[in-house]
């Protein structure tokens, strides 16, 4: 079964923080995701990778950055956090052609 | 962009009676693939079952099957004898080949299983 852990379930942090949310996967997919899960919102998706170094902007990547140095390891950065980024955060990856497999996702809260 | 209507937010399902989960989805594509995920209170976002695009017949897994209608771009779940533990947020994706690997997900149906 291939396997995606985010570092954390739940995270706190003080507004104007730089925030990293690490997600690792063990099944060699070349394709990850950062999904931020809100009420109502549904799944939009922050960023995406296709392999390692690259990076591509999804629906709503302003406030955030990634970084992919690993195949294994995707992470998301929030470079100075806002209390409206406060959300559940999802990753995944997925082969080129299959299903997303999903972590279990972190609630960030920023106060 | 592909886009992707779940028009129900919620619904309800008598334990061991029989629900059907709506869908529908905008794409000028031939080749895609569909999705059905599950996630539970616990958060965990679990693939239910997957369907391609190229595929006349429905997908089925156990107690899940869907009603895969192409000309419609309808992608409907039924779910058969339905459990306590069926209770959840349904969400309903969409996967092209074409536009780089992104996913279009619809806004999702909560579940909810009477006893």
């Amino acid at each position: 079964d291939v396997k995606v852990t985010q570092s954390s379930r739940y995270l706190v942090k003080r507004t104007g923080e730089k925030v990293f949310l690490e997600c690792v996967q063990d099944m060699d997919h070349e394709n990850m995701f950062w999904y931020r899960q809100d009420p109502g919102l549904g799944l939009r998706l922050i960023y995406f990778s296709y392999d390692v170094k690259m990076k591509e902007k999804g629906d709503i990547p302003e406030g955030y950055s990634v970084s992919r140095e690993k195949k294994e390891r995707f992470s998301l950065i929030l470079e100075s956090a806002s209390t409206n980024q406060t959300s559940m955060y999802l990753c995944a990856s997925s082969p080129p052609r299959g299903a997303l497999h999903f972590g279990n996702g972190t609630r960030l809260t920023v106060t | 962009a592909q886009t992707v209507t779940q028009s129900q937010p919620e619904m309800s399902v008598q334990e061991a009676e029989t629900v059907t989960l709506s869908c529908t989805y905008d794409t000028s594509e031939s080749d895609y693939y569909l999705f059905w995920y599950k996630q539970p209170p616990s958060r965990q976002m679990i693939l239910v079952i997957r369907q391609e695009a190229y595929k006349q017949q429905n997908a089925t897994e156990n107690r899940f099957s869907v009603n895969f209608q192409k000309a419609a771009k309808s992608f409907s779940l039924k779910i058969s004898d339905s459990q306590l533990g069926d209770a959840a947020m349904y969400f309903c994706a969409y996967r092209s080949p074409l536009t780089g690997n992104q996913f279009y997900f619809g806004t999702g149906t909560s579940l909810t299983v009477i006893p």
